[in-house]
């Protein structure tokens, strides 16, 4: 039983193409991650979700927007893709908030920008 | 924005103790210092989680001096399956974000 599960597990597509990537949770969370890997294995957090309700928007370019149907799933749409988004993507879940309690993540999205 | 740092990579030998080290010297009061262990093609994966002085539990122990401002993972005999790449998570207190350390590669050999 997969705990955090990301769908696809890689997406290689071209430059200036919208994509997203699904993730959903079976862990009953009420909140809800989306962190960027980059090549150097750098982790930062771009979206969360608590509740459907965006609690944390790091500076991204709006190019990202987070779409939460309902409290087990974040999807991830990126708009206009650049090189520069090639990276791994990974969702992640908890059942609070904010760093205060273990977080769950998914395997990961390797997206390729071409 | 406050840097987390973290020595990029440590060695070590099977059944030796292994301190990694996280200097995070704008952490949020009331925020956890957490770590977690990534293997290759993997999700970080939850260790251990403290916010003051000693944690420890089944596979690592977390030290915490009182101004919070770094944190050392202890991993007690170590072993060649313990080779990843080991983070800490904080929350800054000037953008009330989530802060992941710059990660720590710990190559264990024979």
């Amino acid at each position: 039983d997969t705990a955090v599960s990301q769908t696809p597990k890689y997406l290689v597509t071209q430059m200036g193409n919208d994509k997203s990537i699904k993730c959903e949770q079976n862990l009953g969370h009420d909140t809800m991650y989306w962190y960027k890997q980059d090549s150097k294995k750098f982790l930062k957090i771009m979206f969360s979700y608590n509740n459907k309700e965006l609690i944390i928007n790091e500076t991204v370019p709006n190019r990202f927007s987070p779409k939460s149907p309902d409290k087990a799933h974040l999807n991830l749409h990126i708009n206009s893709l650049e090189l520069g988004d090639s990276a791994v993507y990974f969702c992640a879940s908890s059942q609070q908030g904010q760093g205060l309690d273990e977080q769950f993540f998914g395997p990961g999205t390797r997206l390729t920008v071409l | 924005l406050a840097k987390t740092t973290q020595p990029i990579s440590m060695d070590s030998y099977e059944g030796q103790e292994v301190n990694i080290t996280c200097s995070h010297n704008n952490i949020a009061t009331n925020d956890y210092i957490t770590w977690y262990q990534q293997f290759p093609s993997q999700g970080p994966r939850f260790i251990i989680q403290g916010y003051k002085t000693k944690v420890t539990n089944e596979v690592a122990s977390l030290f915490n001096p009182a101004d919070r401002k770094s944190s050392t993972l202890s991993l007690p005999r170590v072993s060649l399956s313990d080779t990843a790449v080991y983070y800490c998570l904080v929350g800054d207190w000037d953008t009330d974000k989530l802060i992941f350390g710059t990660g720590t590669r710990l190559q264990v050999f024979p």
